[in-house]
């Protein structure tokens, strides 16, 4: 069974940094693109990042690249964001999602369950 | 980037049939056959139900079904029941390895 459990979330003030992490398990982790994507509380989806299987190529949505960066440690079956120059509109769910293909980006996600960051003085 | 367009809501009587668009542009739903649909019931986690314009997940209810024609696709549930109450999204490939994901469709069982 895929699982996906992610870690990290926090209230941060605006301008700081924070680093959330996902472990997985039930799968080959580095067989997989693996990607980011955040919820603002009753609002909708929106996709930050992805990473290949790798972890040498990433990509990233406008509003995140500078600011964010995707990593993982495919050892620790481990998936990273690190946040920095937070801003009160960075508030929300951040998902850990796994592309169900192998080697491939399909758009067929599998969802962790979030982790909620709250940014606020 | 910018987010694909749904209809904010929309509704229908048990046994109905309702359709729920997803508008995008050249650049990504009209590009690509990468258009996967999700549902999310209140405080729970996303769920696929359809991925590559029409395929669904193993196991999952043939009452739902996806198309796509030109840049709209469309996800049609059929024999509407009161669990589809849920909040629906759309997502494409938006090329350069990024997606996209849809305003959201919030659909009532009347």
């Amino acid at each position: 069974e895929v699982r996906l459990v992610e870690s990290g979330g926090d209230v941060v003030q605006p301008g700081g940094s924070l680093r959330l992490s996902c472990a997985a398990s039930g799968f080959t982790f580095s067989t997989y693109y693996m990607h980011w994507v955040r919820q603002t509380p009753g609002k909708g989806l929106v996709w930050l990042s992805r990473i290949n299987g790798d972890g040498s190529n990433t990509k990233y949505a406008d509003s995140v690249r500078g600011r964010f960066t995707v990593s993982r440690d495919n050892s620790k079956n481990t998936l990273y964001l690190e946040m920095t120059s937070l801003r009160a509109d960075d508030t929300a769910f951040y998902y850990c999602v796994r592309d169900r293909a192998e080697w491939q980006l399909l758009g067929a996600f599998d969802w962790g369950q979030g982790t909620l960051v709250t940014v606020s003085s | 980037q910018s987010a694909l367009t749904q209809p904010a809501s929309v509704s229908g009587s048990p046994g109905q049939s309702i359709t729920i668009s997803c508008t995008g542009t050249d650049s990504d739903v009209g590009n690509y056959n990468f258009v996967s649909w999700y549902q999310q019931h209140p405080g729970k986690v996303p769920r696929l139900m359809i991925y590559q314009n029409d395929i669904r997940p193993s196991g999952f209810s043939n009452r739902f079904s996806g198309s796509k024609s030109g840049n709209t696709a469309s996800l049609t549930i059929s024999g509407l029941q009161a669990e589809d109450e849920a909040d629906y999204y759309c997502c494409s490939y938006a090329g350069g390895s990024t997606f996209v994901f849809g305003t959201g469709t919030k659909v009532t069982v009347l």
